[in-house]
């Protein structure tokens, strides 16, 4: 399966608001509940900040959320902050026990 | 809290096998199912491998079907993956992460294959 589409790179100023787009098609994304989206700092394990499309896990910031349309997820991360500089990458359930990833997005604050 | 950590990683050369390991800890190992994901330096993710809470059901991704063999040991908390025939775009960090409600909720460190000759 394909690696579903992120913009490389996105960027905001500390407090604005930055949305990444996770496109895939309608085996991936546009199929079923079960995208979520991660977070990796430069040499560190992935973290997880959304599941089922817009759910967050205990202890992530509710700055963090998530939504989908038609075969298009997106994370909007509002009142950026330093600390949310980092890749961040989604994925979807792909049917048949399979998963894919997106290509990533380098979040910067500026 | 839930600990995953991975080791078996290291240089081999091209056609070798190499064997990994996540050892888990924290929460009730055989109540989860489990993903291997890689990532080649410098790239992005990459889903590799899944299988069932009781081992009786695996995944691949094309491009290891028929080379790596997951495989987990619920006694002893542990996952493998086994990995034969490796090629040189089998180079990556290596991560093991609990599965629930299907997404990667915790993810080990990672240990770094280099398939080199």
């Amino acid at each position: 399966q394909s690696a579903l589409t992120q913009p490389p790179s996105a960027s905001g100023s500390p407090g604005q608001s930055v949305t990444i787009s996770c496109t895939g098609t309608s085996s991936d994304v546009g199929g079923y509940k079960y995208v979520s989206w991660y977070q990796q700092h430069p040499g560190k394990a992935p973290k997880l900040m959304i599941y089922e499309v817009s759910k967050r896990p205990s202890g992530v910031p509710d700055r963090f959320s998530g939504s989908k349309s038609g075969n298009t997820a997106s994370l909007t991360v509002s009142g950026l902050q330093a600390e949310d500089e980092a890749d961040y990458y989604c994925s979807s359930y792909a049917g048949s026990n399979k998963y894919v990833f997106g290509t990533g997005t380098k979040v910067t604050v500026l | 809290q839930v600990q995953l950590v991975e080791s078996g990683g290291g240089v081999v050369q091209p056609g070798r096998s190499l064997r990994l390991s996540c050892a888990a800890s924290g929460f009730t190992f055989s109540s989860y199912p489990m993903h291997w994901v890689r990532q080649a330096p410098g790239k992005g993710l990459e889903w590799v491998a899944l299988i069932s809470y009781d081992g009786n059901s695996k995944h691949y991704t094309d491009s290891v079907k028929g080379r790596f063999t997951l495989s987990r040991d619920n006694s002893n908390n542990t996952l493998y993956l086994q990995m034969n025939s490796l090629r040189t775009d089998d180079t990556a960090v290596y991560y093991c992460a609990r599965v629930w409600l299907m997404a990667a909720t915790d993810w080990g460190q990672g240990t770094l294959v280099t398939v080199s000759s």
